[in-house]
């Protein structure tokens, strides 16, 4: 059965830390791996991973997949109060459908 | 630019009462389309998944159903609510190589 496994479940962190969040992932004909942002309501797409060790960054984020580990973190750093959220990792297969399977998320908060 | 439209935002029914929640997507052909769920604070669980009009893939038994009518439209029913279907609903599109798009939500209440 393919997964997807993230930790920690939930982080609590002061403005101005980095954090790391973590994702792996177990599923059968992998083709990429997403990072999204959620607020309140629908998710936001922050990421999309294909290759190894190539890093992706966007302003203070930045992500990076090892698909000979099967794993991925998503960097933030000097957090900022309006990073509190729940983040969530997702994997997309050759499968039909082509549907992404998501994993729990990671619940941040960034105290200020 | 694709848009993607989900109502109502907010649901409280009753046990035992129907359901119909309405996705429909601008701005694009032929998407596929899906129903996940998403319980208080966690990930998202996936429901239902459509390739085309009138191809429904159901990923987990359950008292939900969904229907494609449309090439853009994608329906999430049920005939009985229970408590357990309370839960936060979303709407997703994507093509074969993108992220999915997703809609606002609709936070469903079961009292």
């Amino acid at each position: 059965e393919d997964k997807v496994v993230q930790s920690p479940l939930s982080l609590v962190v002061h403005e101005g830390d980095t954090v790391t969040l973590n994702c792996s992932y177990e599923v059968t004909n992998f083709r990429s791996l997403l990072w999204y942002k959620q607020e309140k309501k629908a998710p936001t797409f922050l990421f999309m991973l294909t290759s190894s060790g190539i890093e992706k960054k966007s302003g203070r984020l930045s992500s990076i997949l090892d698909k000979k580990e099967l794993f991925s973190i998503l960097n933030i750093t000097a957090t900022q109060t309006g990073d509190s959220a729940i983040y969530l990792c997702a994997v997309g297969t050759y499968q039909a459908g082509t549907a992404l399977i998501f994993g729990k998320g990671t619940t941040l908060s960034v105290s200020s | 630019s694709q848009t993607i439209h989900q109502w109502p935002a907010t649901l409280v029914q009753p046990v035992g009462s129907p359901l119909s929640l309405e996705c429909t997507v601008e701005g694009t052909s032929n998407p596929n389309l899906y129903w996940y769920r998403q319980a208080a604070g966690r990930g998202l669980q996936l429901l239902f998944y459509s390739v085309g009009i009138g191809q429904i893939s159901s990923e987990v038994p359950q008292n939900l159903s969904a229907s494609r009518p449309q090439d853009r439209q994608f329906i999430l029913s049920s005939k009985k609510l229970l408590l357990s279907d309370s839960g936060f609903y979303l709407c997703a599109w994507k093509r074969r190589d993108t992220e999915a798009f997703f809609g606002q939500g609709t936070r469903l209440t079961v009292v």
